[in-house]
């Protein structure tokens, strides 16, 4: 079963435009890590942000923050103040004991365009 | 502090032939993790592992083979080359409860 779902292949925003791209997630363990990964064209992954299910506050890291929605299992990444070093995909990723011993389960990915 | 290495960065096969594709990591991670990730796809878990002499297979783990002798290193081998595992190759590492988890740059496998 998919776990980690994001719904936008693809997006064009404005630079210096605010962009929020989707995760949702389905998981039984209440213990769980949400993490966001981006990959440039160049294919290093870089870690962005991490959110635990314990958390008492969303997740923030410089320009990006984390909208974690316990109840709705959604932990969107929000990028404020877009700029053309955004352009990337963009991949969320869970962690939980299930079914994977802790290792992490990924979506497809949100490919970024910023446009200038 | 190197973090996470993988050599080779590129590598062409023929069918049938095998590698070795090497990674290990300084910054005594007890769980490592082999994915591929194919084009326009997020990555999937091959085989993986949570301590020195501990392996598990992951999502798609047939043609692969790993070993964990240290907990510096994590070879992935591949057994007889097949097109179908033409892809870009990550290793990453991290701690038991990670709030983080580290990747290698990767290695890109053309086989033809």
């Amino acid at each position: 079963a998919q776990k980690i779902t994001q719904t936008q292949p693809g997006m064009f925003v404005q630079e210096k435009e605010a962009v929020t791209l989707d995760c949702t997630y389905d998981t039984s363990d209440p213990s769980y890590g949400l993490f966001w990964y981006k990959q440039p064209s160049s294919g290093e992954m870089i870690f962005l942000i991490y959110q635990g299910s314990y958390d008492q506050q969303n997740a923030t890291e410089g320009r990006y923050s984390l909208n974690f929605q316990k109840a709705r299992k959604s932990a969107n990444l929000v990028i404020s103040a877009s700029q053309l070093g955004d352009s990337a995909m963009y991949f969320c990723a869970m962690r939980d004991s299930q079914d994977s011993n802790y290792q992490l389960i990924w979506g497809a990915g949100t490919k970024l365009i910023i446009k200038p | 502090n190197a973090g996470v290495t993988q050599t080779p960065k590129f590598q062409v096969l023929k069918t049938g032939q095998s590698m070795t594709l090497q990674c290990a990591q300084d910054m005594n991670h007890e769980y490592m993790s082999w994915y591929r990730q194919d084009p326009g796809m997020g990555l999937r878990l091959i085989h993986y592992s949570v301590g020195a002499g501990i392996t598990d297979q992951g999502e798609v783990p047939n043609g692969y083979n790993v070993s964990r002798s240290t907990t510096e290193d994590f070879p992935l081998r591949l057994l007889s080359a097949a097109p179908s595992q033409t892809s870009v190759y990550f290793c990453a590492s991290s701690s038991r409860t990670p709030r983080e988890q580290y990747f290698g740059p990767g290695t890109r496998l053309t086989v033809t």
